[in-house]
């Protein structure tokens, strides 16, 4: 799986958009962008994976550049309980984004929301 | 809405003595994994499991490791002989057919002492 390089911490007021960055440089076509969270050692939350297009779920968006090199996650209205690690993931998956294979976690970025 | 559960919370064992961890998948899915993550460290993939047998495993998931899927629900993670460096938190998660995500449990905090 290609490697993925985050920033180790982000602060964000609360009520105001998060945007997560994330560099994956060496992405295979055959790739997807994965994104999970970890509240305070609760175990890894999905939040929201893609291939190219931009996505969108209740959760969050994920936006993926042209070149696939690096994505933003978005957070529109971070509020204190979206203060997590944000993990940044990328893996091989078939044409319709599935994939059984481990997850590889890095170190990802600390988001912090404050008042 | 459908949760991986693990059991026990917290678990204090003796060096050297055979730990099992239990876990819940969620009902319809398939595919299932263990992960640990050693506290202030990365979580770490330790072995996946599907139709009864092993996946793929790390090189953590040496002989002192084994999994089981005893009946149509359980899934367990069994450590042989346990050692300092087991102390860990140990997530379980599932994955269903034909998704990419996988959904994880809250976790077992294991400690060796």
């Amino acid at each position: 799986d290609a490697k993925t390089t985050q920033p180790t911490s982000m602060d964000c007021a609360e009520g105001r958009a998060a945007n997560l960055p994330c560099n994956h440089s060496t992405i295979s076509g055959n790739e997807y962008v994965y994104w999970y969270r970890q509240i305070h050692s609760q175990g890894p939350q999905y939040i929201i994976h893609g291939l190219k297009n931009n996505e969108t779920n209740e959760m969050a968006s994920l936006i993926i550049t042209e070149d696939r090199k690096s994505s933003t996650l978005i957070l529109p209205h971070a509020t204190l309980r979206d203060t997590a690690v944000y993990y940044c993931i990328v893996r091989v998956a078939d044409a319709g984004g599935t994939s059984y294979g481990k997850l590889t976690f890095g170190q990802g970025t600390i988001l912090t929301v404050h008042p | 809405e459908p949760e991986v559960t693990q059991t026990p919370s917290h678990q204090v064992t003796q060096m050297g003595q055979e730990v099992i961890l239990r876990c819940v998948p969620i009902s319809n899915h398939l595919y299932f994994y263990w992960y640990r993550q050693i506290l202030g460290q990365k979580v770490e993939f330790l072995v996946s499991f599907y139709n009864n047998e092993i996946s793929e495993k790390s090189e953590i998931f040496d002989d002192q490791f084994s999994v089981e899927r005893p009946d149509g629900s359980n899934f367990t993670l069994k450590i042989r002989s346990t050692k300092l460096e087991d102390s860990a938190m140990y997530f379980c998660a599932s994955s269903g057919a034909g998704r990419g995500e996988q959904y994880f449990g809250p976790g077992t905090r294991l400690t060796v002492t």
